[in-house]
């Protein structure tokens, strides 16, 4: 069964300190996994999509990492900012470009930022 | 350009009744879906559209029937509500060649 589990679950971090969340797939045939960034009440917003071959994408202070021997990814979130507590939810598909491509969503790291 | 908009924002329904939650989108997206967020758990695809006139079924379509007669507009019919699907429910829509999705803002729907 194609699952997608999220780590921590909750976390809370000062602001401007950094944080790395986690991600761990077993969705398989491969495709692209997708990090997005949900704020309470508003529907999720993609950070970064990365496919089989890429390590590593950046989107301002977040940084996504790709390992796709372990099928585990990262999220590292620099010098964060009070507007950046949201749910991040890792979403991993089976196949994209011209066919649909099944999406396997975990259910999200909830990342509060105090002042 | 407004994206993928979704009315209504919120809705309560009573158990039986029947509704339709409107999803609509400005940018020519061939691929549309469903999606339903439930706490703890990830988003579920419900139904989905690779096109006008093309629908099939998710992961969790029992309840939910779908049309696609324009290429802007996927509304997702309840039919006869049920507690169960008490839930927020997301519209999502994305270019055929490209990976990422564009979702709309959500309607938190409760069923008493």
């Amino acid at each position: 069964k194609n699952q997608v589990e999220q780590s921590p679950q909750s976390l809370i971090i000062l602001e401007g300190k950094n944080c790395t969340l986690q991600c761990n797939y077993t969705v398989s045939p491969f495709s692209n996994l997708r990090w997005y960034k949900q704020d309470t009440g508003r529907g999720p917003v993609s950070l970064t999509i990365m496919t089989f071959s890429e390590n590593t994408k950046s989107n301002g202070r977040y940084t996504a990492t790709l390992d796709a021997d372990t099928k585990q990814s990262s999220l590292h979130i620099t010098a964060s900012q009070l507007s950046d507590s949201a749910s991040y939810i890792c979403v991993v598909s089976t196949s994209g470009g011209t066919s649909y491509g099944k999406l396997t969503f975990g259910q999200g790291t909830i990342l509060t930022v105090h002042p | 350009n407004a994206g993928v908009t979704q009315t209504p924002k919120f809705q309560v329904l009573k158990t039986g009744q029947s509704m339709t939650l409107q999803c609509a989108q400005d940018m020519n997206h061939e691929y549309m879906s469903w999606y339903r967020q439930d706490p703890g758990m990830g988003l579920r695809l419900i139904h989905y559209s690779v096109g006008a006139g093309i629908t099939d079924q998710g992961e969790v379509p029992n309840g939910y029937n779908v049309s696609r007669s324009t290429t802007e507009d996927f509304p997702l019919r309840l039919l006869s509500a049920a507690p169960s699907q008490t839930s927020v429910y997301f519209c999502a829509s994305r270019p055929w060649r490209y990976y990422g999705y564009t979702f709309g803002s959500g309607t938190r729907l409760t069923v008493v």
